[in-house]
């Protein structure tokens, strides 16, 4: 099916090389990240997630890198694969009032043969 | 367990038409979302159901209205459908409201006013 997200921005790896994936998050209030993984014609699924009192977590060839200072958060993905093809999205909780997940725009990752 | 579905999959309408989409999860969750999807703009919130009995407004509210039937279902109405209404749509739900609890969602419905 059409792919959403026409205009985002867009890395380019080789398969077996690492991806870094960058995200701006725009609340110090934030507390939680998540980034989710969607790939054609589906819904968002959760990759890895970290809390602010942290500045690394790792998951099975993901880590996520947390940097409060800068507002700065990245997803890692090593010996990308075919099947790592799609959008990344990161995702906010800011804890203000009535808590809410907030999406960043998404960077589309395109996996070369 | 199915997690989350969505009917229909897919829709068009013509302008000034309504519809209603559906949401029902299995997953005994508290909190339910509906997110609408644009390209280059990720996912926006428009209206959110933290409990059963209780709806609030999120982002992008306007044209759209909602109703938490029971605690399995949450359904987004557009009751006049407009071009700037095509989108794909997306609901989820959570234990309980905010990131921390984790979000499910549905494969998405993708809806075109012509």
């Amino acid at each position: 099916g059409e792919s959403v997200g026409l205009h985002l921005p867009t890395l380019s790896v080789q398969e077996g090389d690492n991806s870094i994936i960058n995200c701006a998050y725009s609340n110090s209030a934030s507390d939680y990240f998540i980034w989710y993984k969607q790939e054609s014609g589906k819904g968002p699924q959760f990759i890895i997630d970290i809390r602010s009192n942290m500045d690394k977590r790792q998951g099975q060839r993901v880590t996520v890198l947390l940097n409060k200072t800068v507002k700065h958060l990245s997803l890692q993905i090593a010996a990308t694969q075919p099947g790592d093809s799609a959008v990344y999205f990161c995702a906010e909780n800011i804890s203000e009032g009535a808590q809410k997940l907030v999406f960043g725009q998404g960077t589309r990752l395109t996996i070369n043969p | 367990n199915a997690g989350v579905t969505q009917t229909p999959k897919f829709q068009v309408l013509k302008t000034g038409q309504s519809m209603t989409l559906q949401c029902a999860q299995d997953m005994n969750h508290n909190s339910m979302y509906w997110y609408r999807q644009d390209p280059g703009m990720g996912l926006r919130l428009i209206y959110y159901s933290a409990s059963e009995g209780t709806t609030d407004k999120g982002e992008v509210p306007n044209g759209y209205n909602v109703s938490r039937l029971n605690k399995r279902e949450f359904s987004l109405r557009l009751e006049s459908a407009a071009p700037s209404q095509t989108s794909v749509y997306f609901c989820a739900s959570s234990f309980g409201t905010g990131g921390s609890y984790g979000y499910t969602f549905g494969s998405g419905t993708r809806l075109t006013v012509v």
